[in-house]
């Protein structure tokens, strides 16, 4: 696509569910990356995917959080049990080879409540 | 570990003055620097880019100016608009993968 298209864009969950959060990145953009921007903070890197290598998962916070990218395309963040503190802007990136051209959809605000 | 820094929290500014916007790395290895406008409820935007072979790269109204001596990167916007109000992040790529990203700085414009 045009850009990096993210949704929902808005989620209101209860506390101890699970929700997922979805990115679709920019056609023929090989790395994708996910940051959560907490009020007023600045970008917490999560997970990276860059093609079909492993992905950099030194980001995630605990083991409730876990992401996928299926056919080097779509990826999915999902959090497990979710909690209050999980509250926050979760914004995907996705850009060509060696982190050219990084661009970030609109974010997903979740709210725990 | 690893950060970009930013020396000025908020910057305030009168409509049609030049702001100048800092920003502090740590990562040598770093070769390239992205500046990023977020305005309220969206997501960050790509203003401008520069590789660690140049030292300074313009655009429309915007001039990325990079000191690699004392690692230090700087955003100059030429005759601040109010619609350039907004917080502004520096990120430095080391590796050619994720980048990171600086605490930001809001600009807020006079009129």
């Amino acid at each position: 696509g045009a850009g990096v298209s993210q949704s929902p864009s808005n989620k209101v969950t209860e506390k101890g569910k699970d929700v997922e959060l979805r990115c679709d990145p920019i056609s023929g953009h090989t790395a994708l990356y996910w940051y959560r921007q907490s009020l007023g903070q600045g970008l917490e890197f999560l997970i990276y995917f860059q093609g079909n290598s492993a992905p950099d998962k030194s980001g995630l916070p605990s083991d409730r959080f876990s992401a996928e990218r299926t056919g080097g395309s779509v990826s999915t963040l999902t959090i497990q049990r979710t909690q209050q503190e999980d509250s926050a802007v979760y914004l995907c990136a996705s850009s060509s080879l060696g982190g050219y051209g990084y661009t970030f959809g609109s974010g997903t605000r979740l709210t725990v409540v | 570990g690893e950060s970009v820094g930013l020396h000025l929290p908020t910057l305030s500014v009168q409509e049609g003055d030049n702001s100048i916007i800092n920003c502090a790395y740590s990562n040598s290895a770093s070769d390239y620097f992205i500046w990023y406008k977020q305005e309220s409820g969206k997501g960050p935007q790509f203003i401008i880019d520069i590789r660690s072979n140049m030292d300074k790269r313009q655009g429309q109204r915007v001039t990325v100016l990079l000191n690699k001596t004392v690692k230090h990167l700087s955003l100059q916007i030429a005759a601040t608009q109010p619609g350039d109000s907004a917080v502004y992040f520096c990120a430095e790529n080391p590796s050619g993968g994720k980048l990171i990203f600086g605490q930001g700085t809001e600009l807020s414009v006079k009129p």
